[in-house]
């Protein structure tokens, strides 16, 4: 079963514009991370965000997580081609080993 | 430093076969997890492996097991294939897994096809 829901499915924007991508879970969390996967090949960690952390960047990315509202957000600013891809957000479950993806959110970046 | 390497990339079997997946962790690491992911799906969870012992396991039949060596490497195994098991199976490793305190990184998948 899926726990995170990422919103919107699909996204297309141009190239220099800032991409918004949700992501929204069921239970109580130790951590977020979200991964950006290129052609359905292996997933590159972005970031990870921890439970009590609110707000996190890392070059041109910036995360937020609001853990009343079991929501998460990824914003990648000044968008490039190369950031074409599907991304997705995991999270743990606490007191256990797994990660739960989300179902994803596919970003195309027209140059 | 190599990051994790997983074989072969592609594969294809014919229902009821059975087939095994290999991963070798990043160095360093000590804890490999493995997920099957569907077309258009995000990964799903099937075991992970720590300690040479399956410490974790999804919503997975006993069709899929595992095996982890002394060296930290993986196997996956499917038994009796079914067109469904279809997918990209990755490995993802990571180092003193502590309650999900830890960064997984991905190798590149193996995309199983059965047919």
């Amino acid at each position: 079963s899926q726990q995170g829901e990422e919103d919107p499915q699909a996204l297309s924007i141009q190239e220099g514009e800032n991409a918004t991508m949700n992501c929204s879970y069921k239970t109580s969390i130790n951590n977020l991370q979200w991964y950006r996967q290129n052609s359905g090949r292996g997933l590159v960690h972005l970031i990870l965000i921890r439970s009590n952390e609110r707000e996190k960047h890392s070059g041109r990315l910036r995360v937020t997580l609001d853990t009343s509202k079991k929501s998460s957000s990824l914003l990648i600013t000044a968008s490039r081609a190369a950031d074409t891809a599907s991304y997705f957000c995991a999270t743990d479950q606490g007191g256990t080993y797994k990660y739960i993806f989300g179902t994803g959110t596919r970003l195309k970046v027209l140059a | 430093d190599a990051g994790v390497t997983q074989s072969p990339t592609h594969l294809i079997k014919t229902r009821g076969q059975q087939v095994t997946l290999r991963c070798s962790p990043k160095s360093g690491h000590d804890t490999v997890s493995w997920y099957q992911q569907a077309l258009g799906q995000g990964p799903q969870f099937i075991f992970q492996y720590y300690e040479e012992e399956e410490r974790q396991r999804g919503n997975f039949p006993d069709r899929f097991s595992g095996h982890q060596f002394p060296n930290y490497s993986s196997e996956l195994n499917v038994n009796a294939l079914l067109l469904g098991d279809s997918a990209l199976y990755l490995c993802a490793s990571s180092s003193k897994w502590t309650s999900g305190k830890e960064t997984q990184y991905f190798g590149p998948g193996t995309r199983l096809l059965v047919l």
